[in-house]
């Protein structure tokens, strides 16, 4: 079993849409979760961090973190044709010094207009 | 402020030629990794660095070496290029527990 689980989809919504996308992990020493946001030909770019459970918002975009079930959310609301990118999860164990990141293979969202 | 830099953007290499990618950055990070992303996939982490002088493997690590004589560079060597090698490298670096930042990566071909 990979450590971390996210249905690459494709996904594609109506602009306006309310979008979730999801990853499942096995580790329960992961203590913080990212999700990255990557356009084509770019870099990953963090979207959202946050540190053990619960929710964490910013603007449009909705972070959740339910660390019994093992399962972390990003939720984007009024989508746009601009949110238009690959959404990756990552994770890592509180305590490692190598901060290491383990990451979803990421989902490819497209916002049509 | 550039952040993460690496360079070159692009490269195709023949079979069993050597090249370093570079990585550069300008935030006084301690800690820098060396990632490949292939098609469909997660990012694997190939080299990490904890700090000038100090590296080590990460999941991926046959087929290259790094080393990091400075704090901002961390490049990363291909000395036999092979065809499994080909793939889009990204360096990242972070300090503490803050999140790691990306540069905008290395498009590597092996032919």
């Amino acid at each position: 079993q990979k450590e971390v689980e996210q249905d690459p989809g494709p996904l594609s919504v109506p602009e306006g849409a309310i979008v979730s996308l999801n990853c499942t992990y096995s580790n329960s020493a992961f203590q913080y979760f990212m999700w990255y946001r990557q356009y084509s030909r770019k870099g990953p770019e963090l979207l959202m961090y946050t540190y053990s459970s619960g929710n964490k918002e910013d603007g449009r975009f909705t972070a959740q973190v339910d660390k019994s079930s093992k399962y972390i959310s990003l939720f984007i609301r009024d989508s746009q044709p601009s949110d238009s990118a690959t959404y990756l999860c990552a994770m890592s164990a509180r305590g490692s010094t190598l901060g290491r990141l383990y990451f979803g293979r990421g989902t490819q969202l497209t916002v049509w207009p | 402020n550039a952040g993460v830099t690496q360079t070159p953007k692009f490269r195709i290499l023949k079979i069993g030629q050597s090249m370093t990618l570079q990585c550069t950055q300008d935030m006084n990070h301690n800690y820098m990794y060396w990632y490949r992303q292939d098609p469909g996939m997660g990012l694997k982490l190939i080299y990490y660095s904890v700090g000038a002088g100090i590296t080590d493997k990460g999941e991926v690590p046959n087929g290259y070496n790094v080393s990091r004589s400075t704090t901002e560079d961390f490049p990363l060597r291909l000395e036999l290029a092979a065809p499994s090698q080909t793939s889009v490298y990204f360096c990242a670096s972070k300090t503490g527990d803050q999140p790691q930042h990306f540069g905008d990566g290395t498009r590597l071909s092996i032919l």
